[in-house]
């Protein structure tokens, strides 16, 4: 129930290419699905983040799609760079109730030039 | 802009030795968290503390304990080094109770027990 599934484990593609990262959940209480960004040597940073009352959300070059009913939620990559490789881990919480963050297993991206 | 700082980015333990892991922010953050992020199991959650001297468990709390007798400052102690503690641990902090909040992490400290 407080599980979050991430997929693929690893991701490799062309510059330019559009990677897609997806996340299912379980528990409907979840209602705050954050993106954190890694790179090499570097602790996660938040790249963006939803919440399950609006079905898509864009910065930049990044956007989370979210479909409720499927209690799914992904990432893509629009014109992706070499600069993108690093790993990514959806999140998903409770507000108003536990503090904690629960993590996907995250997703090695690698973008070739 | 908001810093996280953990004391060594990397440490070589013998197994049995008591390990003492120091997280610092400077943002007056009021929760702070401690993760060990392993290849394919992602980042699971230690323990977390929501205020000075308060701590929570988190999902893999066995082997660890935590201090926090300053608001800047949250202490991973490993009181019996193993080697299945070898990881990468990482200390992150957040305003306020909400989880909508950003996490700002640091950029972890890479233990490994011999």
């Amino acid at each position: 129930q407080q599980q979050v599934k991430q997929s693929p484990q690893s991701l490799i593609v062309q510059k330019g290419g559009i990677p897609i990262i997806n996340c299912a959940y379980e528990n409907t209480a979840f209602d705050y699905f954050p993106w954190y960004q890694q790179f090499p040597g570097k602790g996660p940073a938040l790249l963006i983040a939803i919440r399950p009352d609006v079905s898509e959300k864009k910065e930049g070059r990044f956007t989370i799609s979210f479909n409720k009913s499927a209690k799914q939620f992904s990432l893509h990559i629009m014109d992706s760079q070499p600069g993108d490789s690093a790993t990514y881990f959806c999140a998903a919480s409770i507000t108003g109730g536990s503090e904690k963050l629960v993590f996907g297993k995250g997703t090695k991206l690698t973008v070739n030039p | 802009d908001v810093k996280v700082t953990q004391s060594s980015r990397y440490l070589v333990k013998r197994t049995g030795e008591k390990v003492f892991l120091e997280c610092v922010q400077d943002m007056d953050h009021e929760n702070m968290f401690w993760y060990r992020q392993d290849p394919g199991l992602g980042l699971r959650l230690i323990y977390f503390s929501y205020d000075v001297k308060m701590k929570e468990k988190g999902d893999i709390p066995e082997g660890y304990s935590v201090s926090r007798e300053k608001k800047e400052r949250f202490s991973l102690i490993l009181e019996s080094a193993s080697t299945n503690q070898t990881s990468m641990y990482l200390c992150a902090s957040r305003y306020g109770q909400v989880p909508k909040y950003e996490q700002y992490f640091g950029p972890g400290t890479r233990l490994t027990v011999t």
